[in-house]
């Protein structure tokens, strides 16, 4: 167990529909990194928080945005969705500001778009 | 631009064999290099990482890895697998900015009784 947790563990969606995933790091981390694990991208880094604050972008659409909240919680959200983003979302949290700390990954959420 | 280069999509081999995973970068700038498993059902976990000194780096589960700079190498091994080490494999790199992280497209081992 990581320490990191992800909910819902499974989201099953309509095209054109949005949703939120929720993360929570684990206690003392403060950042906050969001990934997409999918079939045909594979492991694609999307966006990273630090301390509330916005450090880094990746790939992230613009339908997708993301947050993260005083108690250190992040949320992504997903909207306007296309039978594409149908992959695994991974939330993963690390004590320090930069990459060079371990990042400790959440069970994934997996979002269905049919 | 940098990218990860994980060569084989799949590794089978036998049960107490010695395996090797590869991976391979290119990068314009210094790069620390990360080994993540990832087994069935799970998220990702560090086995290892580079960031300076020797070039040999031991890890967790037995695993080591060598930094190659003049090869651009960061391969994976281990002496001895064990039925337990069936899971995806997964080279990563990140700049020495050290704000973001490239993954490569996973190593799926399968260890064969």
């Amino acid at each position: 167990d990581s320490g990191v947790t992800q909910t819902p563990k499974h989201l099953i969606t309509a095209t054109g529909q949005r949703v939120t995933l929720r993360c929570s790091p684990r206690s003392g981390d403060l950042s906050v990194y969001w990934y997409q694990q999918s079939l045909d991208q594979g492991l694609q880094f999307l966006i990273q928080y630090y301390n509330g604050e916005e450090r880094a972008k990746g790939n992230i659409l613009e339908r997708f945005s993301a947050q993260q909240f005083p108690d250190l919680h992040s949320e992504l959200n997903l909207s306007s969705l296309e039978l594409g983003d149908s992959a695994l979302y991974f939330c993963a949290s690390s004590v320090g500001a930069n990459t060079l700390y371990e990042q400790y990954f959440g069970p994934g959420t997996r979002l269905t778009v049919t | 631009a940098q990218s990860v280069t994980q060569l084989d999509s799949q590794v089978p081999v036998f049960e107490e064999a010695p395996v090797e995973l590869r991976c391979n970068y290119s990068s314009s700038v210094s790069v620390y290099l990360f080994w993540y498993v990832q087994y069935p059902n799970q998220g990702l976990q560090l086995l290892l990482k580079y960031l300076s000194g020797s070039t040999l780096v031991k890890g967790i589960n037995g695993f080591e890895a060598e930094f190659n700079k003049s090869q651009t190498s960061f391969h994976l091994r281990k002496p001895s697998v064990h039925i337990s080490d069936t899971a995806e494999y997964f080279c990563a790199v990140t700049l020495n900015t050290g704000n973001q992280f490239y993954f490569g497209t996973g190593t799926s081992l399968t260890v064969i009784p």
